[in-house]
C-alpha cells in the first residue's frame, strides 16, 4: 500500500458544482496533513492545513477521519479559478521522509 | 520578499551529458529540499538540507546525483550523466524550520529534457 493515496481523477465539473477528494494515508502514527494547489506547470503552493476537528476557509473545508486514515477536501461552488490538481500531503513526523506527497488528483471546471 | 529562486528554468541536453541546477532559498529559511517531479506524480524527495547538513538523501541516486549547499544557503543539484529517464522537474523548497508546519515554499523548477 503506498503511504498516501489519492482519488485518480481526472474530475471534470461544471461551474457552480460542489466536488469532492479523498486522500488515504498509511502510517497512522502521521499527525498532520495538508492540502496543496498546483497550476499548469507551475509548483505547488499550500492550499490549506486539516485539522482535527475539521476546518473551512471559504468554499473549501478539509476533514480528517483519523480512524479511517483518511483525509478529505470539499470544494463548494466551483470556479473555472479551481481548475488545478490538488496534492494531499501527510507529516509522518518520523523516518526519514517525513513528508509524503500524494499524486494528486486533477480538477477542471467547465464554463 | 523574494521567493525561492531556481534555474535554470528549461533544459534541454543530450544522454550522458552533466546538467546542474541551482536553487536560492527564501532568506533565513534553514531547511533546503530537491524534489523530482514527473508528470502527473506527485513531488518526490531526492535530499533534505537542514542548514549545509544532508540529514535525508535516501531517495537521491548517489551513482549519479549529487548535491551540495556548501554555507547552509545556496544550493545545487548535479546530474552526470544524464539518462533519458531523468526527464522531469527539479523542484527546490525551502521551510523555516524541521519539522515545520508542513508549508514548503517552492521554486518554478527547472524542467529537464534528455534527449
Amino acid at each position: 500500500r503506498k503511504e498516501v493515496e489519492q482519488d485518480p481523477g481526472p474530475f471534470n465539473v461544471p461551474e457552480g458544482a460542489t466536488v469532492a477528494f479523498n486522500c488515504t494515508y498509511s502510517n497512522s502514527a502521521s499527525q498532520s496533513f495538508f492540502w496543496y494547489r498546483q497550476d499548469c506547470r507551475k509548483e505547488p503552493k499550500l492550499l490549506m492545513s486539516v485539522y482535527s476537528s475539521g476546518n473551512e476557509d471559504g468554499r473549501f473545508t478539509a476533514q480528517l477521519n483519523r480512524a479511517s486514515q483518511y483525509i478529505s477536501l470539499l470544494i463548494r461552488d466551483s470556479k473555472l479559478s479551481d481548475s488545478a490538481t490538488y496534492l494531499c500531503v501527510v507529516n509522518q513526523h518520523s523516518g526519514n521522509t517525513p513528508l509524503v506527497f500524494g499524486k494528486g488528483t486533477r480538477l477542471s471546471v467547465i464554463a | 520578499e523574494a521567493g525561492v529562486v531556481q534555474s535554470p528554468r528549461y533544459k534541454i541536453i543530450e544522454k550522458k551529458q552533466p546538467v546542474a541546477f541551482w536553487c536560492n532559498p527564501i532568506s533565513g529559511h534553514n531547511t533546503l529540499y530537491w524534489y523530482l517531479q514527473n508528470l502527473g506524480q506527485g513531488p518526490e524527495l531526492l535530499i533534505r538540507y537542514e542548514n549545509e547538513e544532508a540529514v535525508d538523501d535516501s531517495q537521491l541516486p548517489k551513482d549519479r546525483f549529487s548535491a551540495e549547499r556548501l554555507k547552509g544557503v545556496d544550493s545545487t543539484l548535479k546530474i552526470q550523466p544524464a539518462e533519458l529517464g531523468d526527464s522531469a522537474v527539479y523542484l527546490c523548497a525551502s521551510s523555516l524550520r524541521y519539522p515545520n508546519t508542513g508549508e514548503l515554499f517552492f521554486g518554478e523548477g527547472s524542467r529537464l529534457t534528455v534527449l
